[in-house]
C-alpha cells in the first residue's frame, strides 16, 4: 500500500533558525496536504499542493511539491516559539480517494 | 459553533469494559473518519464513512465498531478494551468532491482514552 515517509522525526532549533521537514511517497500523489498539531491539540490543516512543482508561501512557511509528485517539503524561515508543534504531511493517491496517508510527523522544538 | 466535536474529551476505564466515543460535525460534510494517535504521535486511519456508508476499514480489531446514524455523526464503540487501546482518538470530516482538491480534513479535539 501507499507509504509516506517523513524526516526528520524530531528537530530542535534555536529561535530565529530555519527549519525544514521532508516528505516522500512510495507512489505518485494526486495532492499532498500539510497539517500542524500543537502540543495537546489536534491536527489543523495548513495547505494543499496539487500541481507538479508547485510552490506556495504562507508568511514564513514555504511549501513545495516535487516535479514527480512523490515528494514535498515544508520550510520555515526564522522560527519563532509559536512554530512549536508536530508537522504532518499527508498524501492522497487519487482524485476522489477518501484516504489520506499521513507521514509520521516532524516534532519541532524551538529554543528561545 | 464548533465544527467537529467529540465526547468525551477524556475517558479512563478498566480493561475489559465497553465504551463509546461520539463525534458530530456541523460543516455539512459527506465524509467522516476515525484516527488513532498513539504515544509516538503516529496518526493512523481506522475507518471512514461517506454518507453513512463504510468506505475505509483499515486493519483494526473487530472489537472496534463504527456507527453512523446520519452523515453528521460517526460514533466509535469499543468492546473488551485492552491496554493497547490507550491512545488519542480523533474524529475528522471532509467534503469530498470529484476533484481531490476538496478533501481538506477538519479534526475534532480528540478523546484521550486510558485503559487501566
Amino acid at each position: 500500500g501507499q507509504q509516506v515517509m517523513q524526516i526528520p522525526q524530531y528537530q530542535h532549533v534555536q529561535e530565529g533558525e530555519d527549519f525544514t521537514t521532508y516528505c516522500n511517497s512510495s507512489t505518485t500523489l494526486s495532492n499532498i496536504q500539510w497539517y500542524k498539531q500543537r502540543p495537546g491539540g489536534h491536527p489543523v490543516f495548513l495547505i494543499q499542493l496539487v500541481k507538479s512543482g508547485e510552490v506556495k508561501k504562507q508568511k514564513r512557511l514555504t511549501f513545495q511539491f516535487g516535479e514527480a509528485k512523490k515528494n514535498s517539503s515544508l520550510h520555515i524561515t526564522a522560527t519563532q516559539t509559536t512554530d512549536v508543534g508536530t508537522y504532518f504531511c499527508a498524501g492522497c493517491s487519487g482524485a476522489g480517494s477518501y484516504q489520506l496517508t499521513f507521514g509520521k510527523g516532524t516534532k519541532l522544538s524551538v529554543i528561545p | 459553533d464548533t465544527a467537529v466535536s467529540q465526547t468525551p474529551k477524556y475517558l479512563v476505564t478498566q480493561m475489559g469494559n465497553d465504551k463509546s466515543i461520539k463525534c458530530e460535525q456541523n460543516l455539512g460534510h459527506d465524509t467522516m473518519y476515525w484516527y488513532k494517535q498513539d504515544s509516538k504521535k503516529f496518526l493512523k486511519i481506522m475507518f471512514s464513512y461517506n454518507n453513512k456508508e463504510l468506505i475505509i476499514n483499515e486493519t483494526v480489531p473487530n472489537r472496534f465498531s463504527p456507527k453512523s446514524p446520519d452523515k453528521a455523526h460517526l460514533n466509535l464503540h469499543i468492546n473488551s478494551l485492552e491496554l493497547g487501546d490507550s491512545a488519542v482518538y480523533f474524529c475528522a470530516s471532509s467534503q469530498e468532491g470529484r476533484l481531490a482538491a476538496y478533501n481538506e480534513q477538519f479534526f475534532g479535539p480528540g478523546t484521550r482514552l486510558t485503559v487501566l
